[in-house]
Parts: C-alpha cells; structure tokens; sequence
C-alpha cells in the first residue's frame, strides 16, 4: 500500500511548539482520517474528511486542527504541542466505508518534550 | 454513542489451541463490524467484516446483535498470528470508524 504515505516517520518537539504531521494519498479516495494509537486506548479518531473541504471531528480532537484543501493530503496541525500528545498518529483513507477497507500509512512516532 | 470494548488487553495461548479475542459494542442503530490485524512492523491491514462471512487465514467472526459481540475466532492458533488485534465499529454517522482499545494476541510454540 505504498499508495498512503506519511511524514515524518519520527518526529520530536518541545511543549508549546506547533507541528504539522503530514499525509498523501495517490488514490484519490474520498474518505480520509486520523487516528492516534496510545497504549491502553487503542486506535482513538482524531478527526476525519468525506472530501475535499469537508472535516469533522472525532473522538479526541482537542488541540488538533486539520485541513483538507486537495484531497489526496490531509494535514494534521497540533497547534501547541503537549507533552500528553506524544503517541503514534496513523493516518487511513478509504474510497467507500461501506463495501472498502481503510488503508493505512506507516505512521508517525511523535514525542513531545 | 458508538463504542466498541476488547476487555482483553493480551492473550497467550500455545500454538494449535482455539483462540477467541472478544468484541463487544455499543451502537443504536445497525452496525458494521471490522476486524483489522497489525502484523509486527507492518500497518494495519483489514481482516474481516462481518457482511462478508468470510474466513480469512482461518479466522472468522459472528455478529451476535443480542449480545452485541463481533468475537473473532480461529480452531487452532498459529505462531504467525502474533499480532495486534482491533476490533473496529462503523456506524451510519457519516464516516465515522471507532476502533477498541486492541488485543495482543501471542502464540507461543
């Protein structure tokens, strides 16, 4: 599924710094999410897009802001980073909920300091 | 609200013995029901749903709406079926796919 990227792999930053994780799809699926993965909680959703200038939060999207002005990237902005912030943030999209699977990227390994 | 609960955060059991990661939900209307598996430095990947009533690699999966249990199964567990497992809900709230909190599922020889 090389068609999902995300960037960085690994990325750390300090308390109160802004940073965008990044993610680009080749398929040019309509459905497009974050989630983040944190021990004890599993996959929790961040936010998610049916298309391209349509988002919608979440279970956890306090302190997150995204975009989605083309719809093969789906930013991910945490506006001031916090320490409880550090976790693996996977990135999926889909064409169709209903009758296709969601693929996902590699992920990126965030540490907040 | 949708919620989907895997109570067990790891489960061992030796090579060819049943397995049984369990799923249960919480959703008011009809739901779709996902498994999906993340294979060691590999990304998650879908491994069933429950419309399809397939098996794949063996495993397969009932929705039992009394119960409201999606539990996954295999007869005899393999050592390449180490992995994370999650259990994931999509419901008719535009888009939304909740995932439990994740089963770890170690077979040992």
């Amino acid at each position: 599924d090389a068609g999902i990227t995300q960037s960085p792999r690994y990325k750390i930053t300090e308390t109160g710094r802004q940073v965008t994780l990044m993610c680009h799809q080749t398929w040019s699926h309509s459905y497009m999410f974050w989630y983040r993965q944190d021990l004890g909680h599993g996959l929790r959703l961040i936010y998610y897009s049916a298309a391209a200038d349509i988002t919608d939060k979440g279970e956890v999207p306090d302190g997150y802001v995204v975009s989605r002005s083309k719809t093969e990237n789906f930013p991910l902005t945490l506006e001031s980073a916090t320490r409880s912030q550090t976790s693996v943030y996977f990135c999926a999209s889909t064409p169709d909920l209903d009758n296709s699977p969601l693929h996902f990227g590699n992920g990126t390994r965030l540490t907040v300091t | 609200a949708q919620r989907v609960t895997q109570p067990e955060k790891l489960l061992s059991v030796f090579k060819g013995a049943p397995v049984e990661l369990k799923c249960n939900y919480s959703y008011s209307g009809s739901p779709e029901l996902f498994w999906y598996v993340q294979y060691s430095r590999q990304r998650l990947q879908l491994l069933l749903r429950h419309i399809s009533r397939e098996s794949i690699k063996g495993f397969t999966a009932d929705l039992n709406k009394g119960e409201t249990s999606f539990h996954l199964k295999k007869p005899f567990a393999q050592e390449e079926d180490s992995a994370m497992y999650y259990c994931a809900l999509s419901g008719n709230q535009g888009g939304k796919l909740i995932f439990g909190q994740g089963t770890e599922l170690s077979v040992k020889p």
